[in-house]
C-alpha cells in the first residue's frame, strides 16, 4: 500500500479504555487522513493533517484526538472508547499533489465491548 | 455541502454479465473531482479512476468504463463481462478541485457479487 503502515491491525477494547492507532509512511507526503468505515455509511473523515504539527477536524471528529509531531506519523487516539467507535479505521495519504488521489493503509479493525 | 449517493446497496450478477454501478453526486463547486475505489474481500481500498469536472468524455479501461454526465450529476461505472474477481465493494467519491486539503466525500458503497 505505497508505504502506508497502520498498527495495530486488530484490537478489542472495553468501554472507557484508551488506545492509539498509528499511521506511518515511509515517504515524504504532507497530507494524511484518518477515516472510519461503517456498514451502510461508507467512509467518513475523522481528522486530517496538511503537514507536520498541523491537524484539522473532519466530518466525525468527536471522541477522537490526533497528533502529527513527526511528518511520517499520524496518530489517532481514543481517550475513552465507546461501543459506537467500533469500526474499521483507515489511514490515507495524498500521494499525487493537486490530484486528491488517496492511497490507503490496510485498515485497523477496532471492537469496543 | 457535498454528497454522494450510491442507491444500489447490493448487486448480484452471474459471471460474464455486464453490470452498472450508479453514482449520483451533489456539490456547489463548479470544479471538482470524481473517483471510484474498489474494496475487495481482503479489505484494502484500491484506486480505480479520477475524473475532473471539465472532462465529460467517457473513459474505458479494459472491461471497465465510466460514464460521466454533468447534466444529471452522475458518474456511473460499468463492468463488461464480469468476473468472479470483480466481487467487491465499490465506492464513488467526490472532492473539490484542484487540490486543497479538502477530503474526499464517499458514497455508502455498492456490494457487487459475481457468481460463477
Amino acid at each position: 500500500n505505497a508505504g502506508v503502515t497502520q498498527t495495530p491491525k486488530f484490537r478489542v477494547l472495553k468501554t472507557g479504555q484508551s488506545m492509539t492507532l498509528l499511521c506511518a509512511q515511509d515517504m515524504n507526503h504532507e497530507y494524511m487522513y484518518w477515516y472510519r468505515q461503517d456498514p451502510g455509511l461508507g467512509l467518513r473523515l475523522i481528522h486530517y493533517s496538511v503537514g507536520e504539527g498541523t491537524t484539522a477536524k473532519g466530518e466525525v471528529p468527536d471522541g477522537y484526538n490526533v497528533s502529527r509531531l513527526k511528518k511520517q506519523n499520524f496518530l489517532l487516539g481514543l481517550e475513552s472508547a465507546a461501543p459506537s467507535q467500533t469500526s474499521v479505521y483507515f489511514c490515507a495519504l495524498r500521494t499525487a499533489a493537486g490530484a486528491n488521489v488517496l492511497t490507503f493503509g490496510a485498515g485497523s479493525r477496532l471492537t469496543v465491548l | 455541502a457535498q454528497k454522494v449517493t450510491q442507491a444500489q446497496t447490493e448487486i448480484s450478477v452471474v459471471e460474464k454479465e455486464d453490470v452498472t454501478l450508479d453514482c449520483v453526486y451533489e456539490t456547489r463547486d463548479t470544479t471538482y473531482y470524481l473517483f471510484w475505489y474498489k474494496q475487495p474481500p481482503s479489505g484494502e481500498l484500491v484506486f480505480l479512476i479520477r475524473r475532473n469536472s471539465f472532462d465529460e468524455q467517457n473513459e474505458i479501461s479494459g472491461r471497465y468504463s465510466w460514464n460521466f454526465q454533468k447534466s444529471t450529476s452522475s458518474f456511473n461505472f460499468t463492468i463488461t463481462a464480469s468476473q468472479v474477481v470483480d466481487s467487491a465493494v465499490y465506492f464513488c467519491a467526490l472532492s473539490d478541485f484542484p487540490g486543497s486539503a479538502r477530503q474526499l466525500t464517499f458514497g455508502s458503497g455498492t456490494q457487487l457479487t459475481v457468481l460463477p
